[in-house]
């Protein structure tokens, strides 16, 4: 079955940092551009950052540039996420998305993490 | 940037058909996709590069896109097709070398 699993979400405050990532299982993960979408509460999908399968393209939207660093580990099937400087904007579900080759879809999503930035 | 406009909601009666629009400058010249949303779960891709159903979806499920305007058509509405509704394009920056990810606000469809 193809699989992502996202892991790593939880409370913060503030100006601190977390990790996400995303375990990938049925499919040939190194193959794959991968992506992270998020969705604050109760609002729409909001596409976050982008990653070629080989590391060569990485893309961010403006909103986290600068403080979140994508990455992936092939041998582990892994996607990351490093966020730093988190702000309370930043609180949203977090998505791990499988792209599609050619058309910049998302044709697979994990469940998602929840990560919640507040004093 | 590029925007993406969707109405926030759709109502359909039982059994009718649901259209969706998602608008955009020139949205005809780029590829669109749609991701249909339950609460509580996550994005589902119902329909990629403008008309075609990954495995699974239903045939019911059909899209368009010309001009400024492209359309999630749902037809035979069931009352399991009750969801958020997002289109999505990428959009290339290239006076910044980059590309952007863009999805519509999202369009709530209530079968009646």
């Amino acid at each position: 079955e193809v699989q992502l699993v996202e892991s790593g979400g939880g409370l913060v405050q503030p100006g601190q940092s977390l990790r996400l990532s995303c375990a990938a299982s049925g499919f040939t993960f190194s193959t794959y551009e991968m992506s992270w979408v998020r969705q604050a509460p109760g609002k729409g999908l909001e596409w976050v950052s982008y990653i070629t399968n080989n590391t060569t393209t990485i893309y961010y939207a403006d909103s986290v540039k600068g403080r979140f660093t994508i990455s992936r580990d092939n041998a582990k099937n892994s996607l990351f996420l490093q966020m730093n400087s988190l702000r309370v904007e930043d609180t949203a579900v977090y998505y791990c998305a499988r792209g599609t080759t050619g058309s910049y879809a998302f044709d697979i999503w994990g469940q998602g993490t929840v990560v919640i930035v507040s004093s | 940037s590029y925007d993406l406009t969707q109405p926030l909601s759709v109502s359909v009666a039982l059994g009718q058909t649901a259209s969706i629009t998602c608008g955009g400058n020139n949205i005809g010249r780029k590829n669109v996709h749609w991701y249909q949303q339950k609460p509580g779960q996550a994005p589902v891709l119902v329909i990629y590069r403008d008309n075609n159903r990954p495995s699974g979806i239903p045939e019911r499920f059909s899209g368009s896109n010309s001009g400024n305007t492209a359309t999630l058509t749902i037809s035979r509405a069931q009352a399991g097709d009750e969801a958020d509704y997002y289109c999505q394009v990428w959009a290339s920056r290239t006076w910044l070398d980059s590309r952007i990810w863009v999805f519509g606000g999202g369009t709530k469809l209530t079968v009646l």
